[in-house]
C-alpha cells in the first residue's frame, strides 16, 4: 500500500525567506505525486504534480517541488515566502491500485510572519 | 473552487438523523470522490465513483452511503450508523487516467457537519 508522510505539523518562516515543506512517500512502482493547499474553511487547491520528466516541477503561485527518487521525497519549495502563503499544505500520492484515487499526508501548517 | 459546488456550507444534525450532503460538478469529469477531513488526520476517502450508477467504498465507508444517478451529481448521505460524523466533508472530481494521463482532482468548498 502507498503512504505519504509530512513530518512537520507546522513550519514557521519569515516573509521574504525561502520556505520548504517536506514530504516523503512510499509506493510500489513509479510515483505520481501532488501538492495541494487549503485556506481556512475552504476546499483544496491544486498546486503542482510530478508524473515523469524533470525532477524540479514548477506550479502555481511561485511554488515548486523537487522530486528525489533515491530519498523518496517530494519537498515543496518557494524562494521567497509571502504572508499570504500561510495555509495548510497537503502532499498526496496516486494509488497504484487503479483509478485515480489519492492518498494524502496529514498536512503541514505553514505560517509566514512579517 | 472551480466548477464544483457543495451545499450546504454548514449543516447541523441531531443524533439519530440521516443527512445528505450535495455535490455537483460542471467539469464533465467522469470520476467523483468524497473525503472526510479531521484535524491532524489529513483527508480520508469515503466513497468514489468512476462512472454513473457505479461506486466503490473507500477507506472509511461505514456509516455512509452514496448514489451516482447523474454524471454531474454525487450526493453523500451520513447515516445514523456513523458514530462520529462531526467533520469537514470535501467532494472532488477528476478525469480518469487514460494512457499516460494521471490527472489532479478538483475540490469543492466543503461542508462542515456538526452533530448536536
Amino acid at each position: 500500500a502507498q503512504s505519504v508522510a509530512q513530518p512537520e505539523d507546522q513550519v514557521n518562516v519569515a516573509e521574504g525567506n525561502p520556505l520548504t515543506v517536506k514530504c516523503t512517500y512510499s509506493v510500489s512502482g513509479n510515483p505520481y505525486l501532488f501538492w495541494y493547499v487549503q485556506y481556512p474553511n475552504r476546499g483544496l487547491q491544486f498546486l503542482l504534480k510530478y508524473i515523469t520528466g524533470d525532477n524540479l516541477v514548477k506550479g502555481s503561485y511561485g511554488f515548486e517541488a523537487e522530486f528525489n527518487k533515491s530519498q523518496t521525497s517530494f519537498h515543496l519549495k518557494k524562494p521567497s515566502a509571502l504572508v499570504s502563503d500561510s495555509a495548510l499544505y497537503f502532499c498526496a500520492v496516486r494509488d497504484t491500485g487503479g483509478g485515480n484515487k489519492l492518498t494524502f499526508g496529514t498536512g503541514t501548517q505553514l505560517k509566514v510572519e512579517l | 473552487d472551480g466548477g464544483i459546488t457543495q451545499s450546504p456550507k454548514y449543516l447541523f444534525r441531531k443524533e439519530g438523523q440521516n443527512v445528505t450532503l450535495s455535490c455537483e460538478q460542471n467539469l464533465n469529469h467522469d470520476a467523483m470522490y468524497w473525503y472526510r477531513q479531521d484535524p491532524g488526520q489529513g483527508l480520508r476517502l469515503i466513497y468514489y465513483s468512476q462512472i454513473v450508477n457505479d461506486f466503490q467504498k473507500g477507506d472509511i465507508a461505514e456509516g455512509y452511503s452514496v448514489s451516482r444517478e447523474k454524471k454531474e451529481s454525487f450526493p453523500l448521505t451520513v447515516t445514523s450508523a456513523q458514530k462520529n460524523p462531526t467533520a469537514f466533508y470535501l467532494c472532488a472530481s477528476s478525469t480518469l487516467p487514460g494512457g499516460s494521463s494521471y490527472n489532479e482532482q478538483f475540490f469543492g468548498p466543503g461542508t462542515r457537519l456538526t452533530v448536536l
